[in-house]
């Protein structure tokens, strides 16, 4: 059974600092890895998505890498700012012999203060 | 083009009664997957259709159903609610083409919170 592990869970960083969350899982045979971000009481927002045949994935000061091979994935966040407070989870996607479905971690809850 | 949408946003209902939530697929997508998210178990897989047909379901009672009608839209539905189905509970659409493998990206839309009394 897949399982997915994010740490660490709580973060809190003054404005401008650069971080990394770490995401592992434990079943190499994922079709995908996306990250996303969660705001208090709502959605998920997709920040990156990386298949599984890539390294990495950069989407303005968000740059996602994927290590299939030891399960591990690192979401890093340039020059944070107080908007980037939020709960960012990562998900894997795995095809089984019945369909699909994401498995998520517990996610991290980032604050950034001013 | 329109997110996916979910319908009714807030929902408050007693033990024992059931419950329809409705969900609307960004348009062109034709999977569409829902999701349980509580606190204490986090984010858990329901059910995974594709062209109305249930492709994968999680590990839930048979008191959790849905369906897909042809124009991609999906309903779940909870009878005799129980206090513990209290959550948030998430719709995403993805614009696989079709049953077989395929890894495209997940879009979730903004929840219905439902509270059980």
């Amino acid at each position: 059974k897949q399982e997915v592990t994010q740490i660490p869970a709580a973060l809190s960083v003054p404005e401008g600092e650069n971080l990394v969350l770490n995401c592992s899982f434990t079943d190499s045979a994922i079709y995908n890895l996306q990250w996303f971000r969660q705001d208090p009481g709502k959605g998920l927002t997709s920040l990156l998505l990386i298949q599984s045949s890539q390294r990495e994935q950069t989407s303005g000061r968000l740059n996602a890498s994927l290590d299939k091979s030891s399960g591990r994935s690192t979401l890093y966040i340039a020059a944070s700012q107080p908007g980037d407070s939020a709960t960012y989870l990562c998900a894997v996607l795995l095809e089984e012999t019945s369909g699909s479905r994401l498995t998520f971690g517990e996610g991290t809850q980032l604050t950034v203060n001013p | 083009k329109a997110g996916v949408t979910q319908t009714p946003r807030y929902l408050i209902k007693t033990r024992g009664q059931q419950v329809t939530l409705s969900c609307s697929p960004i348009s062109g997508h034709r999977s569409v997957s829902w999701y349980q998210q509580t606190p204490g178990q986090g984010l858990q897989f329901l059910f995974e259709y594709f062209s109305e047909t249930q492709r994968n379901k999680g590990n839930f009672p048979g008191r959790f159903s849905g369906r897909q009608f042809s124009n991609s839209r999906s309903e779940m539905n909870v009878s005799t609610l129980e206090l513990g189905d209290s959550a948030l509970y998430l719709c995403a659409s993805s614009p696989r083409t079709s049953g077989g493998p395929s890894s495209y990206e997940q879009y979730f839309g903004p929840g219905t919170r439902l509270t059980v009394t």
